[in-house]
């Protein structure tokens, strides 16, 4: 079961980029890196996923780090709207399930 | 948003009480998902589905049941109802695609219910 780490919570000012870490120092080979991300009194919404390879897309960019054991969620400009709590998430022992941590809770200020 | 819908969205129940929480989709997807979600936890996986009537436990089963007789509709049953089991509860379904050398599912979640056991 690949175990991922993030921060607890980050800041960013509206318009600015954001970086979002991630640490999978136990993924397995196979394992894909994705990305979640819950607005406040909503259901996880998909943001984007990867394997090796760095991946765009309109919502974000994804950083894989070359030896996979860590990952960045990038938002390119930040708006007030990117407020949510963000995952970064992998596949758990029970199947195809996601296994989701705590996340990181982004706030952004105007 | 893969035409999920939960009913009902808020429920507020006793303990003792069997509670049906019931998750639907139109879009014939294979894999469905019940998670619940609370403060300090994230989310946490109870029950999957892999076909109909083809159900296995995740995380936190205990106190829980789930029923899959049609594609569509994912049912999650709290036998008896205990106040440790006040959450919000997310149904998710599977789209899986893939590339490279890998195989993977994109999870779509319903919007929730929020479940009260008092």
């Amino acid at each position: 079961d690949a175990k991922t780490t993030q921060p607890n919570s980050m800041e960013s000012n509206e318009e600015e980029p954001v970086h979002l870490p991630c640490n999978h120092s136990t993924i397995s080979g196979t394992d894909y890196i994705h990305w979640y991300r819950q607005l406040p009194s909503q259901g996880p919404e998909y943001v984007i996923h990867g394997l090796t390879s760095n991946v765009n897309n309109r919502m974000a960019s994804l950083a894989i780090a070359e030896d996979r054991k860590s990952s960045t969620l990038i938002l390119h400009r930040a708006t007030l709207r990117d407020a949510a709590v963000y995952y970064c998430v992998s596949n758990s022992n029970s199947g195809y399930a996601l296994n989701f941590g705590k996340g990181t809770s982004l706030l952004v200020t105007p | 948003d893969a035409g999920i819908t939960q009913s009902p969205r808020h429920k507020v129940t006793e303990t003792g009480t069997p509670v049906t929480l019931r998750c639907h989709q139109t879009e014939n997807h294979r894999y469905m998902y019940w998670y619940r979600q609370d403060p300090g936890h994230g989310l946490r996986l109870i029950h999957y589905s892999y076909g109909v009537k083809d159900t296995d436990k995740g995380e936190v089963s205990d106190g829980y049941s789930v029923s899959r007789s049609k594609t569509e509709d994912f049912l999650l049953t709290l036998e008896s109802a205990t106040s440790s089991q006040t959450s919000v509860y997310f149904c998710a379904i599977s789209v899986f695609g893939g590339g490279g050398t890998g195989f993977t599912d994109t999870q779509y979640f319903g919007p929730g219910t929020r479940l009260t056991v008092l």
